[in-house]
C-alpha cells in the first residue's frame, strides 16, 4: 500500500507560469517531508522541506504548502523555468526513524 | 568538495555473478543508504545504517548485503539471488543526529548481459 502517493505521473507548463505538484499521504506519523528533484541518469537533489509544526516554508522560487487535516502537501514554483523540467519526488519521514517513505514522482515539463 | 561517490556509473553482470557497488561520502555522516529505481517507480530502500558495524534491512533488501567497516564507505554486494537486478542504484547518506535531508550520489545503473 503507497503511504505516499503522487498521483500525478506528469505535468505541463507553460515558462514564467505556476507548476503546482502535489503530494499526499496516509500516515498520521509522518512530521517531516521533503520534495527532491531528479535529472535522468543522476541522484536525486533536496529541494525543500517542510515540518509538521508549520503550514508553510518558502525558498526563492520554491514553496511547499502542508494541509495535515486532509493529509496534503503540495509545491509550488514560480515562475517556472525550463530549467525545472524534471522529475519530482515527495517522501516523508516519521520522529526518529530515519527512513524516508517516498512517491512515486511527479514528472514536470516546463515548455519555453 | 564534500560529497558522496558511487562507482562505477555503469557496471554490466553475468547471470549466476555477484558485483559490488561502491559507495564513498566525505561528509562526516554517519547514516548511509541503499535505493533502488526502476522505471516509473519511486525510490526503494535496499538495506540502511545508521553507525559503523551496524545496519538493517529496507522493504527489499532479499538478494543484496551490505558492509560498514568504514564510516566513509557503505558498499552494496547484489547476488546471484537477486532474480530481477536490472536497476538504478542510488546511494545516500545523512547526518543521523539531525532533520538535515539525504544527499545523494549519481547512482550506478547495473545490467544484466
Amino acid at each position: 500500500d503507497q503511504q505516499v502517493k503522487q498521483n500525478s505521473p506528469s505535468l505541463s507548463v507553460q515558462e514564467g507560469r505556476i507548476s503546482i505538484l502535489n503530494c499526499d499521504y496516509t500516515n498520521s506519523m509522518f512530521d517531516y517531508f521533503l520534495w527532491y528533484k531528479k535529472y535522468p541518469a543522476e541522484g536525486p537533489t533536496f529541494l525543500i522541506s517542510i515540518s509538521s509544526i508549520k503550514d508553510k516554508n518558502e525558498d526563492g522560487r520554491f514553496t511547499v504548502f502542508l494541509n495535515k487535516s486532509a493529509k496534503h502537501l503540495s509545491l509550488h514554483i514560480v515562475p517556472s523555468q525550463p530549467g525545472d523540467s524534471a522529475v519530482y519526488f515527495c517522501a516523508a519521514g516519521a520522529g526518529n526513524n530515519r527512513k524516508l517513505i517516498w512517491g512515486l514522482g511527479t514528472s514536470l515539463a516546463v515548455n519555453p | 568538495d564534500g560529497g558522496i561517490t558511487q562507482s562505477p556509473k555503469y557496471l554490466f553482470r553475468k547471470e549466476g555473478q555477484n558485483v559490488t557497488l561502491s559507495c564513498e561520502q566525505n561528509l562526516n555522516h554517519d547514516a548511509m543508504y541503499w535505493y533502488r529505481q526502476d522505471p516509473g517507480q519511486g525510490l526503494r530502500l535496499i538495506y540502511y545504517s545508521q553507525i559503523v558495524n551496524d545496519f538493517q534491512k529496507g522493504d527489499i533488501a532479499e538478494g543484496y548485503s551490505v558492509s560498514r567497516e568504514k564510516k566513509e564507505s557503505f558498499p552494496l554486494t547484489v547476488t546471484s539471488a537477486q532474480k530481477n537486478p536490472t536497476a538504478f542504484y542510488l546511494c545516500a547518506s545523512k547526518d543521523r543526529a539531525s532533520n538535515q535531508p539525504q544527499h545523494f550520489g549519481d547512482g550506478t545503473r547495473l545490467s544484466i548481459l
